[in-house]
């Protein structure tokens, strides 16, 4: 069975400053996505960044990269110039080929003014 | 706003109550799924729906079930509730089958007293 790891419970940044979230996952499988979901205090959850295991290239969506790096199972997610509104519970998630989502259990980040 | 819809928002009920959760997946989705968050268990797969029929199963008890109607919203029903069962329901769709990216409704937060 797949099973995702995040180490770092709680992380804190200053605004405007970069912060990296670690998560590593296990599999045997060879073809699965990789995902970052964000959950504000409002509780939903929302898509930050996937990735696909069979592309090299690290995925970016503006201030939110990955390190991707498939033959350690990691998954690092990069957040550049921190926003008050990235305060949230993040959770890395594992996609592989029976679908369901598998996550880790979450790494609260405090922005600090 | 992911395009998926969640009713009731909450739910108090009692013990041994039986009740039902709502999703309506986003325009064209024929996929939907269930997950429950809890603050023991994290974010656990409940189950999986593809255009009416049943896809996967994951960590779902017997005492709860779903379906998926004609028109894809999909219900999950509780019963025999136990004070354990208090969570987060949510419901996700994708598009199809296997690669597409799940989007989250809001949530029900069901409170068991």
């Amino acid at each position: 069975a797949q099973t995702v790891t995040q180490s770092q419970p709680e992380m804190s940044v200053q605004e405007a400053e970069t912060v990296t979230l670690s998560c590593t996952y296990d599999t045997s499988e060879s073809d699965y996505y990789l995902f970052w979901y964000k959950q504000p205090p409002s509780r939903q959850m929302i898509l930050v960044i996937r990735q696909e295991a069979y592309k090299q290239q690290n995925a970016t969506e503006n201030r939110f990269s990955v390190n991707f790096q498939k033959a350690a199972k990691s998954f690092s997610l990069k957040i550049s110039d921190s926003q008050l509104g990235d305060a949230a519970m993040y959770f890395c998630a594992y996609r592989g080929g029976n679908e369901k989502l598998t996550f880790g259990t979450g790494t609260r980040l405090t922005i600090i003014p | 706003d992911s395009g998926v819809t969640q009713t009731p928002k909450h739910l108090i009920t009692a013990t041994g109550q039986r009740v039902t959760l709502r999703c309506s997946p986003r325009s064209g989705d024929l996929s939907v799924y269930w997950y429950q968050q809890s603050l023991d268990q994290g974010l656990q797969f409940l189950i999986q729906y593809y255009n009416g029929e049943e896809r996967a199963k994951g960590n779902i008890l017997e005492r709860f079930s779903a379906q998926q109607f004609p028109d894809l919203h999909s219900e999950l029903n509780l019963s025999s509730l136990e004070l354990g069962d208090s969570a987060l329901y949510f419901c996700a769709s994708s598009a199809r089958q296997g690669k597409d990216t799940q989007y989250f409704g809001p949530g029900t937060r069901l409170t068991v007293l």
